[in-house]
């Protein structure tokens, strides 16, 4: 069956970085975009960042533009989520999830890593 | 930037109650839109795609509706198991795929 599980996840204080990743079994890997999303306590879901399954195109939410880097090794079958500069604001649970092309949807989601920003 | 709105924000029901979420968008979307449930403490799970397309395994008292800027998520009979909060998604954007602020549906 397929499995997304993300780790990295902490407490880091406000300037600081982490880096998130995200290793996935039970599909093609290279065959799918791959999306972060988090969900800040208490809040909805916000989408983050968006890879491309070539990774060659990358998307991010305005807000964490020029701080945030996704990137993937499809050797290794892991999505990754460099996070600089970190921000209270950038406190949350943070999602993997697939991109089911042709439907436009993510179907398949990891349980989520807890990001504590705080000093 | 496309901007999504859901009405109600929260809303209490009871078992067996026919239940109607509506998820607005800023404009129109064709029927690029999707619908999630997500239970307290684990991942979203897709319910509808393309408005009114049901994800395969997801009972059919779940049905979505609507194009361009409205849209409507309705469960026919509300179960136990399906408290929760729901957000819509528009894939207008794709790949970039942007969520609306959800509704809680909790028991009366």
């Amino acid at each position: 069956q397929v499995q997304l599980v993300e780790s990295g996840g902490g407490v880091v204080q406000p300037g600081r970085s982490l880096r998130l990743s995200c290793s996935v079994s039970g599909l093609t890997f290279r065959n799918y975009g791959l999306h972060w999303v988090r969900q800040a306590p208490g809040r909805g879901l916000e989408w983050v960042s968006l890879i491309s399954y070539d990774g060659t195109n990358k998307y991010y939410v305005d807000s964490v533009k020029g701080r945030f880097t996704i990137s993937r090794d499809n050797s290794k079958n892991t999505l990754y989520l460099q996070m600089n500069s970190l921000r209270v604001e950038d406190m949350a649970v943070y999602y993997c999830a697939t991109h089911y092309g042709s439907g436009r949807f993510m179907d398949y989601w990891g349980q989520g890593t807890v990001v504590t920003v705080s000093s | 930037d496309i901007q999504m709105t859901q009405s109600p924000s929260s809303l209490s029901a009871s078992v067996g109650d026919r239940v109607t979420i509506t998820c607005r968008a800023s404009q129109s979307i064709d029927r690029y839109l999707n619908w999630y449930q997500q239970k307290p403490g684990k991942a979203p799970k897709v319910l509808i795609y393309a408005a009114s397309t049901l994800q395969s395994g997801v009972p059919s008292r779940f049905s979505g509706s609507g194009s361009g800027t409205d849209f409507t998520l309705t469960i026919s009979s509300l179960q136990p198991e399906d408290f929760a909060t729901y957000y819509c998604q528009q894939s207008h954007t794709n790949p970039i795929l942007t969520f609306g602020p959800g509704t809680k549906v909790e028991i009366k």
